[in-house]
């Protein structure tokens, strides 16, 4: 079976802080997704990587960036969080190609920023 | 661009009764869609998808789907639902072709599906 693994189930930040939300996967899946889960909202596609080092902005990059140096890990990073980036974020793998490969999702980590 | 309307953010069932989650999609171009689900406290798993061929799509735990291309629309339908179907269902479309776009799945906002004992 599919692993996808996130570092925190939940999280308490102050607004400002530096914040590391990560990702690891164990079936040496290509790509890798980060998304947003907000209430009336859906998911929401933050940053997604094809490839160790290779990323593409989704639909909602700002305020955030990433990092994949490695194949099985997938970083999110808030530079500086802000209140309303208080929201659950969903990590995702999936075998190379189209989005048409399923995508196996982390339980995700709750994030609260004060 | 694709975007998807899931029409119900709500449906109460009883238990035994028959469910059905209307997804309607827009898109220029043709798509993959799919269905997941999304248990308390868990992160989201394929119920179904349809890439191509049969209409009809069967998935894990008697949920099933049918492609209707002159509606645009993938309703997600099960005969009859159990307390543990009681989660959240997201329909998803991606575009067929193989542009950048295509890494990208578009989501609908969920609907929450309760069965009542």
């Amino acid at each position: 079976d599919v692993k996808v693994t996130q570092s925190s189930r939940y999280l308490v930040k102050r607004t400002g802080e530096k914040v590391f939300l990560e990702c690891v996967q164990d079936m040496d899946h290509e790509n890798m997704f980060w998304y947003r889960q907000d209430p009336g909202l859906g998911l929401r596609l933050i940053y997604f990587s094809y490839d160790v080092k290779m990323k593409e902005k989704g639909d909602i990059p700002e305020g955030y960036s990433v990092s994949r140096e490695k194949k099985e890990r997938f970083s999110l990073i808030l530079e500086s969080a802000s209140t309303n980036q208080t929201s659950m974020y969903l990590c995702a793998s999936s075998l190379p190609g189209r989005a048409l490969e399923t995508q196996y999702f982390g339980p995700g980590t709750r994030l609260l920023v004060l | 661009a694709q975007s998807v309307t899931q029409l119900d953010s709500q449906v109460p069932v009883f238990e035994e009764a028959p469910v059905e989650l209307r997804c309607n999609y827009s898109s220029s171009v043709s798509v993959y869609l799919f269905w997941y689900v999304q248990y308390p406290n868990q992160g989201l798993q394929l119920l179904l998808k349809y890439l191509s061929g049969s209409t009809l799509v069967k998935g894990i735990n008697g949920f099933e789907a049918e492609f209707n291309k002159s509606q645009t629309s993938f309703h997600l339908r099960k005969p009859s639902v159990h307390i543990s179907d009681t989660a959240e269902y997201f329909c998803a479309v991606t575009p067929r072709d193989s542009g950048a776009g295509s890494y990208q799945l578009t989501f609908g906002k969920g609907t929450k599906l309760s069965v009542i004992p």
